[in-house]
């Protein structure tokens, strides 16, 4: 089993509707992260958060809402999708000392 | 200004070739450090290889190393007689460890060169 689990793994939705990301965690790291990727852009930042009750703006947040529901468990919202976040999204987490960040397995979600 | 750079959007070698995949960055925080990783066509972040800032010899691991020119701020990953399982989009990153110290472990990614190894 994956270490860091993303669910869904692919999802189509409609602009308006709320969609929610989830994403556990087995490796027992403080830190968690929600990047998104789009092609030529690399990963770009959304939330980042340092245990439970620490949440963090990443670079592009505007849209975005989290949710750190467990020390195992951090959630992505989109309120209102709209096509504009059509997008692979990414969660991770990273061990404190070395700085590697540990990736799920990727949503990829279609915003029409 | 752009803090990792890949300016090789794709590029295609020869099997058993050994091809050089660009990054150069830019940071003005003396402790970094620098992460290649590799997402096949299946989507993946897989981690390669890492270089620290301080790190006096460049990184090896296995077929891949790392051409670490720390005044040039690039950090070019070699990856050595390529195999077909090597085609990829393959990301530089950088962690910067001490302006932002409260950013916890945040990468910076760059944009991705896309390897296609040809039989």
């Amino acid at each position: 089993d994956a270490d860091v689990t993303q669910t869904p793994r692919n999802r189509i939705t409609k602009t308006g509707k709320r969609i929610m990301l989830e994403c556990s965690q087995t490796k027992g790291h403080d830190r968690m992260y929600w990047y998104r990727q789009d092609p030529g852009l690399g990963l770009r930042l959304i939330y980042y958060s340092f245990d439970v009750k620490d949440i963090n703006k990443g670079e592009i947040s505007d849209g975005y809402s989290v949710s750190r529901q467990a020390q195992a468990k951090f959630s992505l919202s989109l309120e209102s999708a709209i096509p504009n976040q059509t997008a692979l999204y990414f969660c991770a987490t990273s061990d404190q000392s070395t700085g590697e960040l540990f990736f799920g397995e990727g949503s990829r979600l279609t915003v029409l | 200004a752009q803090k990792i750079t890949q300016t090789q959007p794709g590029m295609f070698v020869q099997e058993k070739e050994a091809v050089t995949l660009d990054c150069t960055y830019d940071t003005s925080d003396p402790s970094y450090g620098l992460f290649w990783y590799k997402q096949p066509s299946s989507g993946e972040m897989i981690f390669l290889i890492y270089q620290g800032s301080y790190d006096q010899q460049n990184a090896t691991e296995g077929r891949y190393s790392l051409n670490f020119q720390k005044a040039r701020k690039s950090a070019n990953l070699v990856i050595s007689a390529s195999q077909l399982g090597d085609s990829a989009m393959y990301f530089c990153a950088m962690r910067e460890y001490q302006l932002i110290k409260a950013a916890g472990n945040k990468l910076t990614f760059g944009g991705g060169t896309r390897v296609l190894v040809k039989p």
